[in-house]
């Protein structure tokens, strides 16, 4: 089991440039999410998919788009980089069974961005 | 709203020192509670969690006490070590959805 992959693990991009942040998970884990972590903030939640399908929106989405077409990817777009997206990107998956209130998320290792 | 307040940091001790994280939480309801751990350059891992009022958890020597009537899930270990250096995460499991602290930056010394 890999568990949960990101690629890449660094990047930097112009202003205006676009680009996908790749996540993969091996688990067969249904939902899914993005989220960003930033200094004195905590991470906070872009997007995030219950199944192959759907996604929603979390706390912080604009800039960001994303799709979900299989159960094991689940990439992030960002079609056009501000300043202000430089951060460190974090996948997770969770099994979504019958019991909401508790589903441990795995986390990948993280894609570091800089945007200039 | 929902949210999480966790103890500033950061935070330094000496090696076999006691060590308290302070987290309180504002939720709808009982949820889950969490300790997530984050070592230099890696994602972050879960140490511990707690599903229901009174549950202690425990993982690596850190616990954590879900206490309903203060609202809050404090990290402690009675004797930490070098290896501990990492920055902790509080967090409750909402609907799908975590809700994160902002991190505790924790520096042992040996």
């Amino acid at each position: 089991n890999a568990g949960v992959t990101q690629t890449p693990k660094f990047q930097v991009l112009k202003t205006g440039q676009s680009m996908t942040l790749q996540c993969a998970q091996d688990m067969n884990h249904e939902y899914m999410s993005w989220y960003r972590q930033d200094p004195g903030m905590g991470l906070r939640l872009i997007h995030y998919s219950v199944g192959a399908g759907i996604t929603d929106q979390g706390e912080v989405p604009n800039g960001y788009n994303v799709s979900r077409s299989t159960t094991e990817d689940f990439p992030l777009r960002l079609l056009s980089a501000a300043p202000s997206q430089t951060s460190v990107y974090f996948c997770a998956s969770s099994y979504s069974g019958g019991r909401s209130s508790y589903n441990e998320q795995f986390f990948g290792p993280g894609t570091r961005l800089t945007v200039l | 709203g929902n949210s999480v307040t966790q103890m500033e940091g950061p935070v330094t001790l000496s090696e076999e020192a006691f060590l308290t994280i302070n987290c309180t939480y504002t939720a709808t309801g009982y949820p889950s509670l969490f300790w997530y751990v984050q070592y230099p350059g890696e994602g972050l891992q879960l140490l511990l969690k707690a599903t229901k009022a009174d549950d202690k958890g425990s993982n690596k020597g850190f616990e954590a006490t879900y206490r309903k009537e203060t609202t809050s899930f404090h990290l402690e270990k009675g004797s930490v070590q070098v290896s501990d250096s990492a920055v902790y995460f509080c967090a409750f499991q909402g609907a799908q959805k975590l809700v994160f602290g902002q991190g505790t930056r924790l520096t042992i010394n040996p």
